[in-house]
């Protein structure tokens, strides 16, 4: 199992640029998220998925949009970049709930 | 809001010797938590977790500790050492919780020395 794999490492964006960062997952978990971890702070939800075609808001989705088309790939879209994206993302998956595995994460910087 | 709060951002301890990483919370739902660790330019790994209805939980090395009155969470690291240095998040999480979101602390970078 390669678990959670998520491409590119690394991506530097200018203003307004738009991009997809690419998570999947080889576990057949229901549950994916997308979370975005800036200096000196914790790891905030943007999205997350319950399952195929199910997807919702989390705390810090502005900016953002994501797509569930199957269980397997959670791929998160910014469509018009902005310095204030400039963080690094981490893909998740579980099975149930409350145990998440992570990715490997993508630091994306937006000048 | 910071539902989920690691006060210390750094702590130092010898090889050898007890760590004790702290998490404190203020949501009284919150009956399911977590402790990640995390490598430099890795994603977080699960290390261990405690539900509400116990007090305490202890795999090898790792005991978390839970204080519901006082809504505080301790992770105990004993003895530590140099591979354990890492940040470690705090999360927790509640019943009926749809999608099993996690909200997670700011972090705590712990540094062991040989």
């Amino acid at each position: 199992n390669a678990g959670v794999t998520q491409t590119p490492k690394f991506r530097i964006l200018k203003i307004g640029q738009s991009m997809t960062l690419q998570c999947t997952q080889d576990m057949n978990h229901n549950y994916m998220y997308w979370y975005r971890q800036d200096p000196g702070m914790g790891l905030k939800l943007i999205y997350y998925s319950v399952g195929a075609g199910i997807t919702d808001k989390g705390e810090v989705p502005n900016g953002y949009n994501v797509s569930r088309s199957t269980t397997e790939d959670f791929p998160l879209r910014l469509e018009l970049a902005a310095p204030s994206q400039t963080s690094v993302y981490f893909c998740a998956s579980s099975y149930t709930s409350n145990e998440q595995f992570f990715g490997p994460g993508t630091r994306l910087t937006v000048l | 809001d910071q539902q989920v709060k690691q006060n210390s951002p750094s702590l130092s301890v010898q090889e050898g010797r007890i760590s004790i990483l702290n998490c404190d919370y203020t949501n009284s739902m919150f009956d399911y938590f977590l402790w990640y660790k995390k490598y430099p330019a890795e994603g977080p790994t699960f290390l261990i977790s405690i539900s509400s209805i116990k007090d305490k939980n202890e795999d090898g090395r790792f005991t978390v500790f839970l204080n519901k009155s006082a809504k505080h969470l301790s992770l105990h690291i004993v003895p530590s050492q140099p591979g354990d240095s890492a940040v470690y998040f705090c999360a927790a999480s509640w019943i009926y919780n749809q999608g099993g979101k996690l909200i997670f602390g700011q972090g705590t970078e712990l540094s062991v020395k040989p």
